[in-house]
C-alpha cells in the first residue's frame, strides 16, 4: 500500500522525445507538488497543486506541463526533451494547502540521451 | 532572504559518534524548521520538525537544537550508526508562505 506512487521508476529517452510521468497518492491529501532533484543531491520545487488548481509555478521551461485529473493524481508530462532534463523527479503530496510533512514518492530517473 | 544554507556538504563519521549538521536560514518570518532524511533510490522522508518556541527536540538518537537570535538550527544524531548514512535536507517555511525552502543537503557516512 504505497502512500505515494509514481511510475515509471525509471525512463531512458532520445533528446527531443515527449514523455510524461505519473503520480497517485492514497493518504486523502489536498497538496501536491513535483520537485526535480539534479546530480547534486539539489531538491527544486516545480509546480503545486490543491485540489486540483495550481498554486506554485516555478520558473520552469514551458515544455513542462503538470496536469491534475484530481486530487489524488498529478501527472507531468514533458514535451521536446533535452540533455539537461536528466534528473530524478520527485512526486509528492501533504495533507494542508501548506508544505508541514511532505509526503514523497520513490522518484523517477530520467536519462536523455 | 529566502535561502537556508546547510553545511557540511559530506560528513564522515565513525560508528557511535554524534555527526552534527548546520542551517543557517536570514528570513525572521520563517516558523517551520523540518530536518529530511534520504536513503539512496528513495524519496526524502520526514525525520524531526521544529518550531521556534523551543530551543531543543528530540526523537529518539535525533536531536534538533535551535537558537533563534544567532537563526540557526542543527541536527545532531546520537549513538550513529551504518544505518543512519543518507543524505539530511533542512529546510524552512513560513504560514505566510507556505512553500518549504530547502537546504543543499548533507551527505552522511557512517563508518563501522
Amino acid at each position: 500500500d504505497t502512500a505515494v506512487s509514481q511510475t515509471p521508476k525509471y525512463l531512458v529517452t532520445q533528446m527531443g522525445n515527449d514523455k510524461s510521468i505519473k503520480c497517485e497518492q492514497n493518504l486523502g491529501h489536498d497538496t501536491m507538488y513535483w520537485y526535480k532533484q539534479d546530480s547534486k543531491k539539489f531538491l527544486k520545487i516545480m509546480f503545486s497543486y490543491n485540489n486540483k488548481e495550481l498554486i506554485i509555478n516555478e520558473t520552469v521551461p514551458n515544455r513542462f506541463s503538470p496536469k491534475s485529473p484530481d486530487k489524488a493524481h498529478l501527472n507531468l508530462h514533458i514535451n521536446s526533451l533535452e540533455l539537461g532534463d536528466s534528473a530524478v523527479y520527485f512526486c509528492a503530496s501533504s495533507p494542508k494547502g501548506g508544505s508541514e510533512k511532505l509526503f514523497f514518492g520513490s522518484g523517477t530517473q530520467l536519462s536523455v540521451l | 532572504q529566502q535561502q537556508v544554507k546547510q553545511s557540511p556538504q559530506s560528513l564522515i563519521v565513525q560508528k557511535g559518534g554524534i555527526p552534527i549538521i548546520n542551517c543557517a536560514y536570514e528570513n525572521t518570518a520563517f516558523d517551520y524548521f523540518p530536518w529530511y532524511q534520504q536513503f539512496p533510490g528513495k524519496g526524502p522522508a520526514l525525520l524531526i520538525a521544529i518550531r521556534p518556541d523551543v530551543s531543543e527536540k528530540k526523537e529518539g538518537r535525533f536531536t534538533i537544537s535551535f537558537n533563534k537570535s544567532a537563526k540557526q538550527f542543527s541536527l545532531h544524531i546520537m549513538d550513529s550508526q551504518p544505518g543512519d548514512s543518507a543524505t539530511y535536507f533542512c529546510a524552512a517555511s513560513s504560514q505566510s508562505n507556505y512553500q518549504l525552502i530547502w537546504g543543499a543537503g548533507t551527505k552522511l557516512i557512517i563508518k563501522p
